[in-house]
């Protein structure tokens, strides 16, 4: 069974831009986390989709928006880009909420 | 709000001897789940162990083993026969039980294995 996927993997944004992510689940997997990793603040939690409903959020500004998709595929968009968004952004599935995760290898965003 | 506390930024062992992971953690649950996390240069995260808060048995995967004292909210990861694939950072995770339950992370350790 092929695992989480992450597209694209690397990206180079300049401040302003907008930005989508695009995050495939283990197949049959309904749930979708993301989460922001950076050096400073280490793992944080943005939000989690089940069925194409939000669930859960974490604390990040409204420019940090998901979404997913009737085959369980989520985007993360983030807009306006600030170079504080530099991070590697990690998302998960599990077959339900609050299930076991399993991570993708991540998307490394650079904004200049 | 749950908090998730490793202290100890690095830590370096000689090959095939045996190293302990620290982590403490805050909550006011009673049911939830303790994990810990691999996280190698490569970048993929892998599970390397969880522990049900219910239960007293301490979690084994093989040469993994947790110390989970949970009056003392302390959750330690013990890597016996260390090998040059356990380098990588290591995190420990925090989640209650409940649907719309996160995983909250600590800040990492990164571990070297010396050859």
């Amino acid at each position: 069974k092929a695992g989480v996927t992450q597209t694209p993997r690397y990206l180079i944004k300049t401040r302003g831009q907008q930005v989508t992510l695009s995050c495939s689940p283990i197949s049959g997997h309904r749930s979708v986390s993301w989460y922001q990793q950076t050096p400073g603040q280490g793992l944080q939690f943005l939000f989690e989709y089940f069925s194409e409903t939000q669930r859960n959020k974490g604390n990040f500004p409204g420019r940090f928006s998901g979404r997913q998709f009737s085959n369980s595929r989520s985007e993360m968009n983030v807009s306006t880009l600030e170079l504080g968004d530099s991070a590697l952004y990690l998302c998960a599935s599990s077959l339900v909420s609050g299930d076991e995760q399993y991570f993708g290898p991540g998307t490394r965003l650079t904004v200049t | 709000a749950q908090t998730v506390t490793q202290s100890q930024p690095e830590m370096s062992v000689q090959e095939a001897e045996t190293v302990t992971l620290s982590c403490t953690y805050d909550t006011s649950e009673s049911n939830y789940y303790l994990f810990w996390y691999k996280q190698p240069p490569s970048r993929q995260m892998i599970l390397v162990i969880r522990q049900e808060a219910y239960k007293q048995q301490n979690a084994t995967e093989n040469r993994f083993s947790v110390n989970f004292q949970k009056a003392a909210k302390s959750f330690s990861l013990k890597i016996s026969d260390s090998q040059l694939g356990d380098t990588a950072m290591y995190f420990c995770a925090f989640r209650h039980t409940g649907a719309n339950s996160k995983l909250t992370f600590g800040k990492g350790i990164t571990l070297s294995v010396r050859p």
